[in-house]
């Protein structure tokens, strides 16, 4: 079945660091991806997704790029903050078998040091 | 504020109890997904509901059953509850619509079996 692998946590950073967290996936057919993010206490915000192959979505200064001969979806900071400190998912959706339910990595928690 | 609501926010309940929780999708939504958020599993998807309909199942014990109504807000029920059903539950919504469908959360029902 469908399935996201994403690098193990937690990653510690300090302001201003560059930030990358890894995520391949195995699909069948061609799944739309999406990175969200878990601030402490809250629920899941859609932080970018794409939707074919070479698609970047961005936002919030974060990047990633649907690449599909790496079957990898890696998201990308160039400078994070302290409230960038949360938890990302990296997530599928294939719409395989008539659902287009989302299936998740295990989460990444980063923590960002002033 | 993604637009999807859940209710309770907390929920405190003894072991072989039933509870009910409650969304709310956005407006012009049409889909309805509960999750499953444990320290163990990770996010798991339980179940999906398009219009009223069930449109897909996961890993949902049978003890959990959930039900889409005329209006779009989603129930989801749990019963005879054990101490491993404990976790964060969160409804997300879509408007399904093939490959521009993304999922936006609720802030999730934290349920707690002692």
């Amino acid at each position: 079945g469908d399935s996201v692998t994403q690098m193990e946590g937690p990653v510690t950073l300090s302001e201003e660091a560059f930030l990358t967290i890894n995520c391949t996936y195995t699909a069948t057919g061609y799944p739309s991806l999406f990175w969200y993010v878990q601030y402490p206490g809250e629920g899941l915000q859609l932080l970018l997704k794409a939707t074919k192959a070479d698609d970047k979505g961005s936002n919030k200064g974060f990047e990633a790029t649907y690449r599909k001969e790496t079957t990898s979806f890696h998201l990308e900071k160039g400078s994070v903050q302290v409230s960038d400190s949360a938890v990302y998912f990296c997530a599928l959706s294939s719409s395989q078998g008539g659902s287009e339910k989302l299936v998740f990595g295990k989460g990444t928690k980063l923590t960002v040091n002033p | 504020d993604s637009g999807v609501t859940q209710t309770p926010k907390h929920l405190i309940t003894a072991t072989g109890q039933r509870v009910t929780l409650r969304c709310s999708p956005r407006s012009g939504d049409l889909s309805v997904y509960w999750y499953q958020q444990s320290l163990d599993q990770g996010l798991q998807f339980l179940i999906q509901y398009y219009n009223g309909e069930e449109r897909a199942k996961g890993n949902i014990l049978e003890r959990f059953s959930a039900q889409q109504f005329p209006d779009l807000h989603s129930e989801l029920n749990l019963s005879s509850l054990e101490l491993g059903d404990s976790a964060l539950y969160f409804c997300a919504s879509s408007v399904v619509r093939g490959q521009e469908d993304t999922q936006y959360f609720g802030p999730g029902t934290r349920l707690t079996v002692l």
